[in-house]
């Protein structure tokens, strides 16, 4: 079982609809990521919140938009998606080591999205 | 800049065999190495990490690694595959002390029985 919770587990939408994809860990972690993961790909990365600010943004399309409420939580909003964006959407977390190496990242199972 | 080959887009062995998964990688600075499996639907798993420590590395389910730098190499491998062991596996890499992970493109193995 993994520790770093994500719901919900399947979404299908359509382009005009409002979704949002929920992640929590209670690891500890302040650093939390989103990935995008297309089929047989490696993931991609999307975002990466730090002590719960915004310290990494891939590029990404303001129709994706993710939130931090606090160091337990991460979302991500979904707004007029185009079907391109189906995709496995994976949540991360991992520690901050300050001064030291690299804390490996902890993976959701991941929410399956379908873009219709 | 970093980045990853995993020489072997697929791998094929027979159930009792050995596994040996390749990956290579490039970093400017001491690199720190992880190993990953993804079972159909569902996220990554860690296997193993490599951070300076011992080169020779034990992870879960019987699979190690070892680091070697001068070949740039941290090649995955496990006495004996199982039926289980069927999945995708990725080699990363990072070597800052942010949240820069380089995903190598992926192995898939398939254990035939």
């Amino acid at each position: 079982d993994t520790e770093v919770t994500q719901t919900p587990k399947h979404l299908v939408m359509g382009m005009t609809n409002k979704k949002s994809l929920k992640c929590e860990q209670h690891m500890g972690h302040r650093a939390m990521y989103w990935y995008k993961q297309k089929a047989k790909k490696p993931p991609e990365l999307m975002f990466v919140y730090s002590y719960e600010k915004l310290s990494i943004n891939e590029s990404v399309p303001s129709r994706f938009s993710p939130e931090c409420p606090n160091s337990s939580l991460l979302n991500l909003h979904l707004h007029a998606l185009q079907p391109e964006d189906s995709a496995l959407y994976l949540c991360a977390s991992s520690q901050v080591l300050q001064g030291a190496r690299n804390s490996p990242l902890h993976f959701g199972n991941g929410t399956r999205l379908t873009v219709t | 800049a970093q980045s990853v080959t995993q020489l072997d887009s697929h791998v094929s062995v027979s159930e009792g065999t050995p596994v040996l998964l390749r990956c290579n990688y490039s970093s400017s600075y001491s690199p720190s190495l992880f190993w990953y499996v993804q079972h159909p639907n569902k996220g990554l798993q860690l296997l193993l990490k490599y951070t300076s420590a011992a080169t020779l590395v034990k992870g879960i389910n019987g699979f190690e690694a070892e680091f070697k730098k001068s070949e740039t190499s941290f090649h995955l491998t496990k006495p004996s595959a199982h039926m289980s062991d069927a999945a995708e596996y990725f080699c990363v890499v990072t070597t800052s002390y942010g949240q820069n992970f380089v995903f190598g493109p992926g192995t898939r193995l398939s254990v035939l029985p």
